[in-house]
């Protein structure tokens, strides 16, 4: 059983705050990992695609880093603004065939 | 601009009611997915498609059924809705090799009472 973990599982933050997230992997097979950001009552939107150990993906005040090595990718926030309060996803792909979702990491940016 | 439509959004049924959540794409996506939410937000696959006349069941056990007769639709049908069928459910699709992610729906909220 592949098992795709993020941490924390929640956080509140302060506005103006930099926060970040880990998402944990297996590190065997590793074929590509997706960042998505989930706000309420909207669909889950890819974020980041991230395929070499050592990717860099920035996105505005948003960014990640994957290390396939130990297994694991950090999502970072720089400066949270409410309108980054959202539910992140990872999502790993294991070879072409299995993709598995993490369970989420919920931030509330509190103004 | 959303390039997968998910329809009804929401929906209250009664038990025993036969429904059919349909999910629309644009992009010509080969792949196609159904999940569900559970209430901790967890996505679950209940169903896939890898093409046309292909189907498959996912990791999640579901009474639910699903076809993919058109590339661009794949609709997911409860034959008789049951109260633990309360659930988000979740379309996506995807190129063949995934590299680029998933695009979902909008989902739709089924509430059978």
């Amino acid at each position: 059983i592949l098992n795709v973990e993020q941490s924390p599982q929640s956080l509140h933050v302060q506005e103006g705050d930099s926060t970040n997230f880990t998402c944990s992997f297996p590190s065997s097979n590793f074929y590509a990992l997706h960042w998505y950001r989930w706000e309420t009552a909207k669909s889950p939107e890819a974020l980041f695609v991230m395929t070499l150990n050592g990717d860099e993906k920035k996105k505005g005040r948003i960014s990640a880093t994957l290390n396939t090595k130990e297994g694991y990718s950090y999502l970072y926030i720089k400066g949270s603004q409410p309108e980054d309060s959202a539910t992140y996803l990872c999502a790993f792909m294991e070879g072409t065939y299995k993709y598995i979702f993490g369970t989420g990491t919920r931030l509330k940016v509190l103004a | 601009e959303a390039d997968i439509y998910q329809t009804p959004r929401y929906l209250v049924i009664g038990t025993g009611k036969k429904i059919t959540l349909e999910c629309s794409q644009t992009m010509g996506h080969d792949k196609m997915y159904w999940y569900q939410q559970d209430p901790g937000m967890e996505l679950h696959l209940i169903h896939y498609s890898y093409g046309v006349n292909s189907t498959e069941k996912g990791d999640l056990s579901s009474e639910s059924t699903v076809s993919r007769i058109r590339t661009e639709h794949f609709p997911l049908t409860l034959e008789s809705a049951r109260p633990s069928h309360t659930s988000q459910y979740l379309c996506a699709s995807s190129a063949l090799d995934r590299l680029d992610g998933y695009t979902f729906g909008s989902g739709t909220r089924l509430t059978v009472v």
